[in-house]
């Protein structure tokens, strides 16, 4: 079982719908967890973070996070073409040292 | 601006040669990373440093591969003896050392080895 796991899409919803990233971990230890935004040849870009169970908003993204199943989430209200790119769920824990271990990315196409 | 810094962006060199590449992180930051990348998958962790100490290393990592932070400011991840196979994207991020621990990226270096 890899450590995070991301469906690799890619994931097409129309301009204006709910985009609904999900993402799955192994460790149980973790603690923080991360959403990454990634465009095609740039860097990733961090967008959410999320620290304990629950929702948490930020502007037209939300971020859940259920630790008891080992599952976070991004939601993407309003979906415009330039929220099309990859995004990254990445997981920071007890069993990880510091570092940070990335999914493999779900690739998100907004359709106008 | 006082984001992470990546030299140089992009880097094409021939099989066997060393290729050194620098990262200056966001100046308040005390932990630095690298991550390498290939086309389709996530950031693969390489490396990390607690101000100037390493304190982690992936067990992935060669021997050809090493990093270095002598000041506990900017650091360096050479790769000697290129082969094809090191073409990615290699990928600096920084952090503070208390508080949130929100990692940020700089732009990349893509290496090309032909």
């Amino acid at each position: 079982q890899k450590e995070v796991e991301q469906n690799s899409g890619p994931l097409s919803v129309p301009e204006g719908a709910i985009a609904s990233l999900n993402c799955t971990y192994s460790d149980r230890g973790s603690q923080s967890f991360f959403w990454y935004r990634q465009y095609s040849g740039k860097s990733p870009e961090l967008i959410m973070s999320i620290y304990s169970n629950g929702d948490k908003e930020d502007g037209r993204f939300t971020a859940q996070l259920n630790k008891a199943s080992q599952y976070v989430s991004l939601l993407i209200r309003d979906s415009q073409p330039s929220d099309s790119a990859t995004y990254l769920c990445a997981v920071n824990g007890r069993n990880y040292g510091q570092n940070f271990v990335f999914g493999p990315g779900t690739r998100l196409s907004v359709l106008p | 601006d006082t984001g992470v810094s990546q030299n140089p962006r992009h880097k094409i060199t021939k099989r066997g040669q060393n290729v050194t590449f620098r990262c200056d992180p966001i100046s308040e930051h005390n932990r630095l990373y690298w991550y390498r990348q290939t086309l389709g998958q996530g950031p693969e962790f390489l490396t990390y440093f607690q101000n100037e100490a390493q304190l982690e290393k992936s067990r992935l990592l060669s021997d050809r591969f090493s990093a270095e932070r002598p000041k506990g400011s900017f650091s360096t991840l050479e790769i000697q003896r290129t082969e094809q196979g090191d073409s990615a994207m290699y990928l600096c991020a920084s952090s503070r050392l208390t508080g949130a621990p929100e990692a940020f990226f700089g732009q990349g270096t893509r290496l090309t080895v032909v």
